[in-house]
């Protein structure tokens, strides 16, 4: 495994739950970002933060919202999720923005009934 | 409208065969080029990047870049069954902005 972890791993939930992903990194990097991996589809960039600042929203709905309090950790915290939000959302995170490597956790295996 | 394009497969080879992936992109001005591997139910993990042109040897990997045709290729010698997974390309459009990845072209090895 890489120096960033996620937790939880799997997570079922309905729609009107309220729950957050949690991503650490330990490898000293000043960029993070969330993706969302669904069947069929490339991966989706959500959001990027540099420095804990938020720097890009790929038009993300409302109902998903990060949380950046240092650059080791990243939240995402959902409410009100839709079944199609049901997908693998990947952490990574980079020296710097487009870093040569680019290292991703494990991922949290989203269910959303 | 920054794309990279990838033939989703399956592409099956034979083992001890070279494998051959393929991927495209949109903005002529592009810097960097990665090749992730994913294997099933894990996260993408970086096997290869490339700046310049030609090819770039790393093992039994081949990374080959052509900025003339937007084109970037990986080629994996002496195929293994363990190799099969599922391979992504990356590219950096510009600057210090994001990856923008394709949808990745599965492999199987054929044992």
């Amino acid at each position: 495994e890489t120096g960033v972890t996620q937790t939880p791993r799997h997570l079922v939930m309905g729609m009107t739950n309220k729950k957050s992903l949690k991503c650490e990194q330990h490898l000293g990097h000043n960029a993070m970002y969330w993706y969302k991996q669904s069947a069929k589809k490339p991966l989706e960039l959500m959001f990027v933060y540099n420095f804990k600042e938020q720097t890009e929203n790929n038009s993300v709905p409302s109902r998903f919202s990060p949380e950046c309090p240092n650059s080791s950790h990243l939240f995402l915290h959902l409410h009100t999720l839709q079944p199609e939000d049901s997908a693998l959302y990947l952490c990574a995170s980079s020296q710097e923005i487009g870093g040569v490597t680019q290292y991703f956790g494990p991922g949290t295996r989203l269910l959303v009934l | 409208q920054k794309e990279v394009e990838q033939n989703s497969g399956p592409l099956s080879v034979p083992e001890g065969a070279i494998a051959s992936l393929n991927c495209t992109y949109s903005d002529r001005g592009s810097q960097s080029f990665f090749w992730y591997r994913q294997y099933s139910g894990k996260s993408p993990e970086l096997i290869m990047f490339i700046y310049s042109n030609g090819d770039k040897e790393d093992g039994r990997f081949t990374a080959q870049l052509n900025k003339a045709s937007q084109y970037v290729s990986l080629l994996i010698r002496d195929s293994q069954p363990s190799d099969s997974a599922t391979y992504l390309c990356a590219v950096r459009f510009s600057g210090n902005t994001p990856l923008v990845f394709g949808k990745g072209t599965r492999l199987s090895v054929i044992a």
